[in-house]
């Protein structure tokens, strides 16, 4: 079946540092997948934070990026200057383009020290 | 404004008790999902719906029945309440643009004593 393997956390980090979060994908059942980067914020549901739908492109949002590498399989989340309201846990997932229910990573819990 | 509304937010019910989870969204969407959240094993489907009457199994449907009879409302239901069904519950939708990502809810955090 469809996998999504991504870093594990806790991860700390200091405000004004860079923060990467490492995401792999094993899509058996989608022949294209689409890639989401979900959110949640403490005491909030899940948000989309961003998403890819085609191999190549660049996603971007709230200084958030993410790549979708179809050769390496990978959507990494990068961020170059986190702020404390970036402590969140972080989502990867991976999709189809029609309704079947997304394959979600196990989540990355991201702590920002003052 | 596109929404997903879980309601309750928060429940606590003893073991056997039957649960009723709800669950609207005000973007006419056909597909909606029933996920729960469990620390260290992320989110898992339990049951999709893709329209009115048209539901189907996700990947841990055993312990759960859906009802989905409008096309706004889709509730999950727990006949009979585990303790090991404590999670959170999630609840989302999609509409049929192939670009959308699914839209969620605020979770319903759920306690079987």
């Amino acid at each position: 079946g469809d996998s999504v393997t991504q870093t594990e956390g806790p991860v700390t980090v200091s405000e004004s540092e860079s923060l990467i979060i490492n995401c792999t994908y094993s899509a058996t059942s989608i022949a294209y997948p689409n890639l989401f980067w979900y959110v949640r914020y403490p005491g909030e549901g899940l948000q989309l934070l961003l998403k890819v739908i085609t191999a190549g492109q660049k996603g971007s949002s709230r200084g958030f990026e993410a790549t979708y590498n179809k050769e390496t399989t990978s959507f990494h989340l990068q961020k170059a200057s986190v702020q404390e309201s970036d402590s969140a846990v972080y989502y990867c997932a991976l999709g189809d383009s029609y309704a079947q229910g997304l394959t979600f990573g196990l989540g990355t819990r991201v702590s920002v020290f003052p | 404004d596109m929404k997903v509304t879980q309601m309750p937010r928060y429940l606590i019910k003893r073991m056997g008790e039957n649960v009723l989870l709800e669950c609207g969204q005000d973007m006419s969407h056909e597909t909606m999902y029933w996920y729960r959240q469990d620390p260290g094993l992320g989110l898992q489907l339990i049951y999709i719906s893709y329209d009115v009457d048209s539901n189907s199994e996700g990947d841990i449907p055993k312990g759960y029945r859906v009802s989905r009879k409008k096309r706004e409302h889709f509730s999950l239901i727990l006949d009979s309440a585990k303790t090991n069904q404590t999670s959170v519950y999630f609840c989302a939708s999609r509409g049929q643009n192939n670009n959308q990502a699914p839209l969620f809810g605020e979770g319903t955090r759920l306690s079987v004593l």
